[in-house]
């Protein structure tokens, strides 16, 4: 596609339940980061993919984060037993190379109840 | 640690006004500095970038940046604001694999 795709756009969770974002990078590009966008905050980097090999993981905030992409292209981030501090918009990137060229998703609003 | 600080959080200005927003960086190495803004309900898009050479970078719809190594500064200008320049403006550094972002600035241009 022409962009970053994600979704869901809104996802209310109950505290506890488990949530999967999707993110459908630019066909071709090799790099995938997430990011996770607090109310007030800049984005602060989760994690990032060179094609289906996860390289950094150093931004996940605990162990109930995890993240993949088992083909190369579409990643899933996993959330279990949401908490309400989870509550953020959830950015995903990608961009031919490791470099900063990227192109943002619209994100994934995710509000934990 | 790498780090990016922007010192205003909300700026109102009134159309044809002339805009200034801080951003000061702390980094050990190399420095790519970035302006991204965010309309809102939408994406990330990048305004400009800095990687060196030519420390005035001019970037998209008349926003420049000035990356003034001795104040470790990246500040965005613009001569003159208009209302479609609303929005949130973050700047931001990379480094490895990642991007450090600023807090944001809220801007609204009053018509």
């Amino acid at each position: 596609g022409a962009g970053v795709s994600q979704s869901p756009r809104y996802k209310v969770a109950k505290r506890g339940q488990d949530v999967a974002l999707r993110c459908d990078p630019i066909s071709g590009h090799v790099s995938l980061f997430w990011y996770q966008q607090a109310l007030g905050q800049g984005p602060e980097f989760l994690t990032y993919f060179q094609n289906e090999a996860q390289l950094d993981k150093s931004g996940l905030p605990s162990d109930r984060f995890f993240a993949e992409r088992p083909e190369g292209s579409v990643s899933t981030l996993k959330i279990q037993r949401t908490q309400q501090e989870d509550s953020a918009v959830y950015l995903c990137a990608s961009s031919l190379g490791a470099g900063p060229g990227y192109t943002f998703g619209s994100g994934t609003r995710l509000t934990v109840v | 640690a790498q780090s990016v600080s922007q010192h205003n959080h909300h700026v109102i200005l009134s159309e044809a006004a002339s805009l200034e927003l801080g951003c000061n960086y702390s980094y050990g190495g190399t420095v790519n500095l970035f302006w991204y803004v965010q309309y809102p309900g939408q994406h990330l898009q990048l305004l400009l970038k800095y990687f060196s050479g030519d420390p005035l970078v001019k970037g998209i719809k008349g926003f420049e940046a000035e990356f003034i190594k001795s104040k470790f500064s990246f500040n965005l200008r613009k001569p003159s604001v208009q209302w479609s320049d609303t929005a949130e403006y973050f700047c931001a550094g990379h480094t490895g694999n990642q991007f450090y972002f600023g807090t944001g600035t809220s801007l609204t241009v009053i018509p």
